[in-house]
C-alpha cells in the first residue's frame, strides 16, 4: 500500500531534550515536506526537500533541523525542543516530474513539549 | 509572495443542501490552487486541484472549484452536502514550480441532519 508513515504517533518530552521524528515514504517520491498544525493558523510549512541531499527552509524552520540521506526518509529533529513546539507535525511527499502534484500526507505526530 | 485567505473560519448547513467555501489568493506568480481536506484526528485528503488547465476543476466526492483570476478567488462548492462532508477544509496555493506550499486557516465545515 502506498503510503506516508511517521513515528511517533504521540510523543511527551521535556523542555530540552532532543527528540527525532521519522517520515518515510513508499512512493520513490522526490518531494518531501514536513509542517506544523496549530490551532486557527492552518498548516505552515517547515523544511522541505527537493530530492537527496537536497533541502530547504519553509516559513517556520526556528528550532528544526531535517535531513535527506535517502530518498524514502526525511527525519525531523528538534536539538533542543520547547514548549513553544507544541505541535501536531505532518510529513507530506509528492512527485517531482512535471508540474506540480497532490501531496500525500502522513497520519501526523502530536508532540507535546513540557 | 502567496498567501491564501479563507474567509469563513466555521460553516454549518443543513444535509442536502449546497456548500461553499471560500478562498481567495495572492501570489506573485501564476499559481497552482488545491483543497485539501482533514477528517477528525485523520491526515489530509487531496479533494482538487487547479494547475492551469481548465478553470473549473472537479473532484472527489462531488466537490468543484473554480478559479477566477481576476477576483483571485478559488472557492470549493458542493450542489448536497452529507454528513460524511463534516470536516476541516483547507485551501493552499504554490508557485507553479510547485516547492513552498501556503495553507490557508482553515474552514469548518458543519452538516446539520
Amino acid at each position: 500500500e502506498a503510503q506516508v508513515t511517521q513515528n511517533p504517533r504521540y510523543l511527551i518530552t521535556v523542555t530540552g531534550k532532543k527528540l527525532t521524528v521519522t517520515c518515510s515514504q513508499n512512493m520513490n517520491h522526490e518531494y518531501m515536506s514536513w509542517y506544523r498544525q496549530d490551532p486557527g493558523l492552518g498548516l505552515r510549512q517547515i523544511y522541505y526537500s527537493m530530492n537527496v541531499e537536497v533541502t530547504d527552509k519553509g516559513d517556520v524552520p526556528e528550532g528544526y533541523k531535517v535531513s535527506r540521506k535517502e530518498k524514502r526518509n526525511f527525519p525531523l529533529i528538534l536539538e533542543s525542543p520547547s514548549p513553544n513546539q507544541t505541535s501536531l507535525y505532518f510529513c507530506a511527499s509528492s512527485l517531482w516530474t512535471s508540474g506540480v502534484n497532490e501531496q500525500f500526507f502522513g497520519p501526523g505526530t502530536r508532540l507535546t513539549v513540557l | 509572495a502567496q498567501s491564501v485567505t479563507q474567509l469563513d473560519s466555521h460553516v454549518s448547513v443543513s444535509e442536502g443542501t449546497p456548500v461553499l467555501l471560500r478562498c481567495n489568493y495572492s501570489s506573485s506568480y501564476s499559481p497552482s490552487l488545491f483543497w485539501y481536506v482533514q477528517h477528525p484526528n485523520k491526515g489530509l485528503q487531496l479533494l482538487l486541484k487547479y494547475t492551469s488547465a481548465a478553470t473549473l476543476v472537479k473532484g472527489i466526492n462531488g466537490f468543484e472549484a473554480e478559479f477566477k483570476k481576476s477576483e483571485t478567488s478559488f472557492h470549493l462548492t458542493k450542489p448536497s452536502a452529507h454528513m460524511s462532508d463534516a470536516a476541516e477544509y483547507f485551501c493552499v496555493v504554490t508557485r507553479n514550480t510547485g516547492n513552498q506550499f501556503y495553507f490557508g486557516t482553515g474552514t469548518s465545515l458543519t452538516v446539520i441532519p
